[in-house]
């Protein structure tokens, strides 16, 4: 079993629609999680965070469930600049790891 | 704030070549990472420093790759004889403990 679960889509939808990302981690003393958003052939840069309590930026939600190792990305009311790979990391002290990012495509 | 350096951008070789790949991490980040990432898959994880020791280096292939932080600030990975699945993008990241980690441009490695 992968130590971080994404599906790997393509998600296509059109602007305006309400789209979600799920991870599944293995490594129950994992500590800190993200999303990374990553445009072609550009570096990974940090979305935002995932705290236990749920977490909201604007159009962007992240949920983490602990109990069933799990962890969400919800983004409402897409744009064409949302499209991307969406990358799912979980920390633990020892290292982080990446799961293999879920391709989004929005369209007009 | 300067983010992390990375040099070079690009690289082509031949197989059975090496090549070096020098990372410059943000000042006083402890952690720092190498990550290998083929075209259309996640970053996998090469090995992780914390200051100049290493702490997971289990996903290294040590017959043919080599990295070191021997100051605790910049770090080398070099890989010596290069094959054809060795091309990929090689990145390297740095944090401070249990936050987000940043990203430096890259290296794109092309074997030949």
């Amino acid at each position: 079993r992968k130590e971080v679960e994404q599906d790997p889509g393509p998600f296509n939808v059109p602007e305006g629609a309400t789209v979600a990302f799920n991870c599944t981690y293995s490594n129950s003393a994992s500590q800190s999680f993200f999303w990374y958003r990553q445009d072609c052939r550009k570096e990974p840069k940090l979305l935002m965070s995932v705290y236990s309590s749920g977490n909201e930026d604007g159009r962007f939600t992240a949920q983490l469930n602990r109990a069933s190792q799990y962890i969400s990305l919800l983004i409402r009311d897409s744009k064409l600049s949302d499209s991307a790979t969406y990358l799912c990391v979980v920390n633990s002290m020892r290292d982080m790891r990446f799961g293999a990012g879920t391709r989004l495509t929005v369209k007009p | 704030e300067a983010g992390v350096a990375q040099s070079p951008r690009y690289k082509i070789i031949e197989k059975r070549q090496s090549v070096a790949f020098w990372c410059n991490p943000i000042s006083g980040h402890a952690t720092l990472y190498w990550y290998q990432q083929i075209l259309g898959q996640g970053p996998k994880l090469l090995i992780q420093f914390q200051n100049n020791g290493v702490v997971d280096d289990s996903q290294l292939p040590k017959d043919r790759f080599s990295a070191e932080r021997l100051k605790g600030v910049d770090s080398t990975l070099k890989i010596q004889p290069a094959k054809l699945e060795d091309s990929a993008v090689y990145l390297c990241a740095s944090r401070l403990q249990n936050t987000e980690a940043f990203f430096g441009q890259g290296t794109r490695l092309t074997v030949v």
